[in-house]
């Protein structure tokens, strides 16, 4: 059974190119979530989509994120232009929320670690 | 605000030695709870988690944690670590109605074979 899977996952880029990172969903799940972790802030929430739609957004750093779910199984997160202070391990997690919002457990992907120089 | 604190920010102990580390949450209301471990450069990875019943719950790897309500807590135990158990571990937060895993700060653990 396929767990959440993430590509690519290491990526080694230069200041100010764009960056876009990829995530497939544990198939029937309808949540899905991008998450940055980094020694400083920890593991912040960046993004939350629920049946492709995003619901929560609040955590983007900034303009230069973007994110993106066409379907159910496939979402994309970009950066552009990518700074050096992006640098850091980019998680994706997806899970099951009921009707009423009851959200089941998140279970994560291997992760981005990106490196922007 | 919902939040979620670990004890301690790092743990040493030698194997065989037992592990237990504390984790308390500030919740309004009814509250969905998780530990994860985050194993040396790999991805977090679900040990256990408490949504209602028996508020001792046993996990995978041999780990176990305890929901007691009235001290909001939500502590990690291991009975005897192993030199594999070094990790990051996470206790994480969610309320019945909500989407935002709040997560503590995790607790580095080092087990010296």
């Amino acid at each position: 059974d396929a767990g959440v899977i993430q590509s690519p996952r290491h990526e080694v880029t230069e200041m100010g190119q764009e960056v876009t990172l990829r995530c497939k969903p544990i198939s029937g799940h309808n949540s899905l979530f991008w998450y940055r972790q980094t020694m400083m802030r920890g593991l912040e929430l960046l993004i939350y989509f629920n049946n492709n739609v995003p619901i929560d957004d609040s955590g983007m750093p900034e303009d230069r994120f973007s994110a993106k779910m066409p379907n159910a199984s496939f979402s994309t997160l970009k950066i552009q232009p990518s700074e050096p202070r992006d640098s850091a391990v980019y998680f994706c997690a997806s899970s099951l929320a009921g009707d009423r919002g009851f959200q089941e457990t998140q279970y994560f992907g291997p992760g981005t670690r990106l490196l922007v120089l | 605000a919902q939040s979620v604190s670990q004890h301690n920010h790092h743990v040493i102990l030698s194997e065989a030695a037992s592990l237990e580390l504390g984790c308390n949450y500030s919740y309004g209301g009814t509250v969905n709870l998780f530990w994860y471990v985050q194993y040396p450069g790999q991805h977090l990875q679900l040990l256990l988690k408490y949504f209602s019943g028996d508020p001792l719950v046993k996990g995978i790897k041999g780990f176990e944690a305890e929901f007691i309500k009235s001290k909001f807590s939500f502590n990690l135990r291991k009975p005897s670590v192993q030199w594999s158990d070094t990790a990051e571990y996470f206790c994480a937060a969610l309320g019945s109605n909500d989407y935002k895993l709040s997560f503590g700060a995790g607790t580095t653990v080092t087990v010296r074979a």
